[in-house]
């Protein structure tokens, strides 16, 4: 495991339909981020778990998104009706937290989602 | 609100010029500013600092942090084409979370 995978790296969907990403952590790492990147902008937090609690959620993570991490290994962040204004670069990023030392987070190649 | 600032937001430069690149930060509950790299794809890690004064290194590469002032600084010497990237800059909270906020980024164009 060379690191954080992604998938799809890419998808194209119309308008209202649902979509669903995956991220693969490093192996070894319990906390997982998921960001969202739009073109010109830093990434921006939309949840976090460490192992399989999903302990932060943004603002900005509308009733129509959702994310879970079933046995604390991969995860997947749905987007339920997509509207164009979903269209982004969905980024996961993964680190290891133990014994009070906190790990830098290694992002993943990230989803370019495209809503028509 | 909490908020990261940088600046320039796009630089052009020539191989062998010397870049420095801005960050400065109003955050509450601060625990450590990074700096990352983007070229086409996701960040990759450069530098994560957490007391003042103290300067890292990687090559040509160095950042310095100033908590003060609330600023960092990311210096580039000898510039190549290779460094052509989006140069990030993200504050973490002292949170349980570590969950951390990103600036905007500054595009830097190195020309041959």
């Amino acid at each position: 495991d060379t690191g954080v995978s992604q998938n799809p790296r890419h998808k194209i969907t119309k308008r209202g339909q649902n979509v669903t990403f995956r991220c693969d952590p490093i192996s070894e790492h319990n906390r997982l981020y998921w960001y969202r990147q739009t073109l010109g902008q830093g990434p921006e937090f939309l949840t976090y778990f460490q192992n399989e609690a999903q302990l932060e959620k943004s603002r900005l993570l509308s009733d129509r998104f959702s994310a879970e991490r079933p046995k604390g290994s991969f995860s997947t962040l749905e987007i339920q009706r997509t509207e164009q204004g979903d269209s982004a670069m969905y980024l996961c990023a993964s680190s290891f937290s133990g014994s009070g030392a906190r790990g830098t987070q290694y992002f993943g190649p990230g989803t370019r989602l495209l809503v028509l | 609100e909490d908020k990261v600032v940088q600046s320039p937001l796009s630089l052009v430069v020539h191989e062998g010029d010397t870049v420095t690149l801005n960050c400065s930060y109003e955050v509450t509950n601060f625990r450590s500013l990074l700096w990352y790299k983007q070229e086409k794809k996701a960040p990759t890690f450069l530098f994560m600092l957490t007391s003042s004064g103290i300067e890292k290194k990687s090559g040509r590469l160095s950042s310095i942090l100033d908590k003060k002032e609330l600023f960092s600084i990311l210096n580039i010497t000898a510039t190549q084409t290779g460094d052509s990237a989006i140069y990030l800059c993200a504050v973490e909270f002292n949170t349980n979370a570590g969950k951390s906020t990103f600036g905007d980024g500054t595009t830097l164009t190195v020309k041959p």
